[in-house]
């Protein structure tokens, strides 16, 4: 059954890094491309970027750029969102979503929360 | 970018009502919009994807239409297990921008 699992919960201090991982299983992990998706505390669903499994191709929130790397790992069906310069603000839950083509997410990771904190 | 406008943000009704929940896109997008529930501390659930077709599994009170700028999710009586917050997206390509979200409450 496809799956996709993420990495445990992470808490940071302001202005470090944080790498979250969405480990896919049970479908062939380069046909899909694959978004980040973050909600804040009380708050609605951010759309955060896209990767594409099989070029690699991305497209990142105008809000996040620069800040944000999304990548992928084909020999482990995992891909990867890591975020810097971190700030309380990006204090959050973070998922992953798988994408097909022209279609809506239709699966989701459990979700990791990352809090920054000093 | 095209903005995603969802109305109202939060709606309070009966058992049995009928809910009409908004999204309004700044540009045409064709049918290339898909609503998410998403129930308190869970994941976000597909409900209907391309403007009108309902995922498999999901009961046939829930309905969406529109297409070009306009679109609609309906749950046509409205049951307890309903109460979720529910988000429309353009799906066709990035940035695949969200609505701010519909909070559903029983009355």
């Amino acid at each position: 059954q496809v799956q996709l699992v993420q990495s445990g919960a992470e808490v940071k201090k302001p202005g470090a890094s944080v790498k979250v991982s969405c480990k896919a299983s049970g479908f062939t992990f380069t046909s899909y491309g694959f978004s980040w998706v973050r909600q804040a505390p009380g708050q609605g669903l951010e759309w955060m970027g896209w990767i594409s499994a099989n070029n690699g191709n991305t497209h990142y929130a105008q809000i996040l750029q620069g800040r944000v790397t999304m990548t992928t790992d084909t020999s482990t069906s995992t891909a990867y969102m890591e975020l810097r310069s971190l700030r309380s603000d990006d204090t959050a839950v973070y998922f992953c979503a798988r994408k097909p083509t022209s279609r809506p997410f239709d699966y989701w990771g459990q979700g990791t929360l990352v809090t920054v904190s000093s | 970018d095209i903005q995603m406008t969802q109305s109202p943000s939060s709606l309070s009704a009966s058992v049995g009502d009928r809910v009409t929940i908004t999204c309004r896109a700044s540009q045409g997008i064709g049918d290339y919009v898909a609503w998410y529930q998403q129930k308190a501390g869970k994941v976000p659930k597909l409900l209907i994807s391309a403007a009108s077709t309902l995922q498999s599994g999901v009961p046939s009170r829930f309905s969406g239409s529109g297409s070009g700028t306009d679109f609609t999710l309906t749950i046509s009586s409205l049951q307890p297990e309903d109460v979720a917050s529910y988000y429309c997206q353009k799906c066709d390509n990035a940035p695949l921008t969200f609505g701010g979200g519909t909070r559903v409450e029983i009355k």
